[in-house]
């Protein structure tokens, strides 16, 4: 089945760090990926939809120049949380998916965490 | 805005009962609905998708139907097994096949 790959899958750092996570696709085209955040026992909450070669859109409430989203690739999408502090701390997901209908799939997401 | 609710919210079941999970959404035009599997501090493992044609998708012991009029959705495991355990999310795609609304999940444990 369609693979995608998330890394790193856990980082620690200081406050006022950037971080970068990457999301690739490994064996089809992701025309759409998008990222996710997830905070304990709760659900996912959309943060942003990324399409190759365009500006992500996103979610209200999500601040775009915090969480800098990059699609240059059919198969590669980066999401840098730019002078992570400690309320940044969470699980991020991402997923991509090849076409509109298509199943959506995901990576193993990446624990955050800012001291 | 749609908005997914998923019930119960956890629930305990001895190894080998059948069980339903239940899943609701506000607005009925949806392109497609997908459940998934969470394991605790992983990603999510797509299970089945429908799309808003379909009725109902099997895979192996689970079963997932839809009915878009009432709003409902559900996942209906057969012979539950302990490695079966995990957060079980269902989410729905809308019409514009841009916003994918998740539930907040069941929480299943499964005892040997």
């Amino acid at each position: 089945g369609a693979v995608v790959s998330q890394h790193p899958s856990r980082v620690i750092c200081k406050s006022g760090t950037s971080v970068k996570i990457e999301c690739r696709s490994l064996d089809f085209q992701a025309t759409t990926m998008f990222w996710y955040r997830q905070f304990p026992k709760q659900s996912l909450m959309l943060m942003a939809t990324s399409n190759e070669g365009s500006k992500a859109t996103y979610e209200q409430g999500v601040e775009k120049d915090k969480f800098l989203i990059n699609h240059a690739s059919l198969t590669l999408s980066t999401l840098t949380v730019t002078s992570a502090h400690p309320e940044d701390s969470s699980f991020y997901i991402c997923s991509a998916r090849q076409g509109i209908g298509q199943p959506q799939h995901f990576g193993d997401g990446t624990r955050l965490s800012i001291l | 805005k749609q908005e997914v609710t998923q019930i119960p919210a956890a629930l305990s079941v001895p190894e080998g009962e059948n069980l339903v999970l239940n899943c609701s959404f506000t607005d009925s035009a949806i392109y497609n609905l997908q459940w998934f599997r969470q394991d605790p501090g992983k990603g999510l493992t797509s299970l089945l998708l429908i799309q808003s044609s379909q009725r109902e998708q099997t895979s192996g012991r689970l079963n997932a139907s839809l009915d878009k009029s009432s709003g409902r959705s559900t996942l209906y495991i057969a012979a539950s097994q302990p490695g079966d355990s995990a957060t079980y999310l269902c989410a729905g795609l809308d019409n514009y096949g841009q916003n994918f609304v998740f539930g907040p999940g069941t929480r299943l444990s499964v005892l040997p």
